[in-house]
């Protein structure tokens, strides 16, 4: 079956800081990936995504690349900001089986100034 | 820009009481999904639903659950008989079409059972 492993949180970053969130997944065929955020209060919101092998999505300074050889979509920001403050959640979508999405169980970020 | 809406945002209930959720989403949106987080644990999937029909459903998805699309706006998850460990957010979300088409997902219900 699919599933995706994210590593655990929290992270804790000073502002202007490298993030890095490791995601790692398992899927039949060929899956789509995402990465949904999570702000307080709020609901979750497709940050990036990517459909096939190599693509690099990105998106508000936010990147992951689909790496199919490793079986990973990693998020990265060269320079967080204390509004990055958030949770951020990994997921693939089989597209043999529509939107139905598998989700990591999420990393929450705190960007402190 | 559109967004999807769910009422209420917290709801609270005793055990074996029947609970609707509901939702709004985005009026030229064709797929409605439920999703739910019990604290501390992983966003699973619950349904998704096209066509007023159920189109996939998870193994969480019992006979206590079912969904509905009463009118031409609202998306509603009912509990029949509600147990502790339903008690969890509930994400309703909706998209365009199948397949690529991204998720929009609401603020999510949260339901408390007691």
């Amino acid at each position: 079956g699919n599933s995706v492993t994210q590593m655990e949180g929290p992270v804790t970053l000073s502002e202007e800081a490298f993030l890095t969130i490791n995601c790692t997944y398992t899927a039949t065929g060929y899956p789509s990936l995402f990465w949904y955020v999570q702000y307080p209060g709020e609901g979750l919101q497709l940050l990036l995504k990517a459909t096939k092998a190599d693509d690099k999505g990105s998106n508000k300074g936010f990147e992951a690349t689909y790496r199919k050889e490793t079986t990973s979509f990693h998020l990265e920001k060269g320079s967080v900001q204390v509004s990055d403050s958030a949770v951020y959640f990994c997921a693939l979508s089989n597209n043999n089986a529509g939107n139905m999405l598998t989700f990591g169980g999420g990393t929450r970020l705190m960007v402190k100034p | 820009e559109p967004e999807v809406t769910q009422t209420p945002s917290h709801q609270v209930t005793q055990m074996g009481q029947e609970v609707i959720l509901r939702c709004v989403p985005i009026s030229n949106h064709l797929y409605f999904y439920w999703y739910r987080q019990i604290l501390g644990q992983k966003v699973e999937f619950l349904v998704s639903f096209y066509n007023n029909e159920i189109s996939e459903k998870s193994e969480i998805f019992d006979d206590q659950f079912s969904v509905e699309r009463p009118d031409g706006s609202n998306f509603t998850l009912k509990i029949r008989s509600t147990k502790l460990e339903d008690s969890a957010m509930y994400f309703c979300a909706s998209s365009e079409t199948r397949g690529n088409s991204p998720l929009h997902f609401g603020n999510g219900t949260r339901l408390t059972v007691t």
